[in-house]
């Protein structure tokens, strides 16, 4: 079936360094993959989405590109802020169902 | 002009008792979703519904029942309520099963089975 690994957290950055939240998958066919974002205390929100192999996804600085050679969709942003303290899930979506990783957590201190 | 909500946000029971869990979207959508998340963030499908008729039925034990009485509304009844059970529960919603529609979360409804 279709499955979601992502790195295990937590990750602890310093403000302005370089985040990569690692995300590989298994699947059949050609799903669709995405990152969700979960603030402390708040429900899930959708950071960026590809659709097909080489598609690249982008939002408030945040950038994943959907590689089929290498079944993965890592999670970059080249400098980031306090505000980006947040559990990270990455996921595939088949026919029907949307398939999880089990969430990273991301500490961004001052 | 919220996009899905849920009620109640926070539910407090005793084991043994049953409770429901209300969901809601003004997004015009044709398919909505339960979720349970655990204690350690581990997220997973439970149910989804498209146009009121079930298309996902995960392994969940049949003391859960999903109801979706129009559209816009599907409901999640709980009977027996077990420790086990305390987790928060996302309600979500999409354009159709298409895997390129997105998914739209509601905030979440933390049980506690005390």
């Amino acid at each position: 079936g279709n499955s979601v690994t992502q790195m295990e957290g937590p990750v602890t950055l310093s403000e302005e360094a370089f985040l990569t939240i690692n995300c590989t998958y298994t699947a059949t066919g050609y799903p669709s993959l995405f990152w969700y974002v979960q603030y402390p205390g708040e429900g899930l929100q959708l950071l960026l989405k590809a659709t097909k192999a080489d598609d690249k996804g982008s939002n408030k600085g945040f950038e994943a590109t959907y590689r089929k050679e290498t079944t993965s969709f890592h999670l970059e942003k080249g400098s980031v802020q306090v505000s980006d303290s947040a559990v990270y899930f990455c996921a595939l979506k088949g026919f029907q169902k949307l398939v999880f990783g089990t969430g990273t957590r991301l500490l961004v201190s001052p | 002009d919220t996009a899905v909500s849920q009620t109640p946000k926070y539910l407090v029971t005793q084991m043994g008792n049953d409770k429901s869990i209300k969901c809601e979207q003004n997004l015009g959508h044709d398919t909505m979703y339960w979720y349970k998340q655990d204690s350690k963030k581990f997220l997973k499908i439970m149910f989804s519904y498209n146009n009121k008729e079930l298309i996902i039925n995960e392994t969940v034990p049949n003391r859960f029942s999903p109801k979706s009485p129009d559209k816009a509304h599907l409901n999640l009844h709980i009977n027996s309520l077990e420790l086990g059970d305390s987790a928060v529960y996302f309600c979500a919603s999409s354009q159709s099963p298409n895997p390129y529609n997105e998914q739209f979360f509601g905030p979440g409804t933390r049980l506690t089975v005390l």
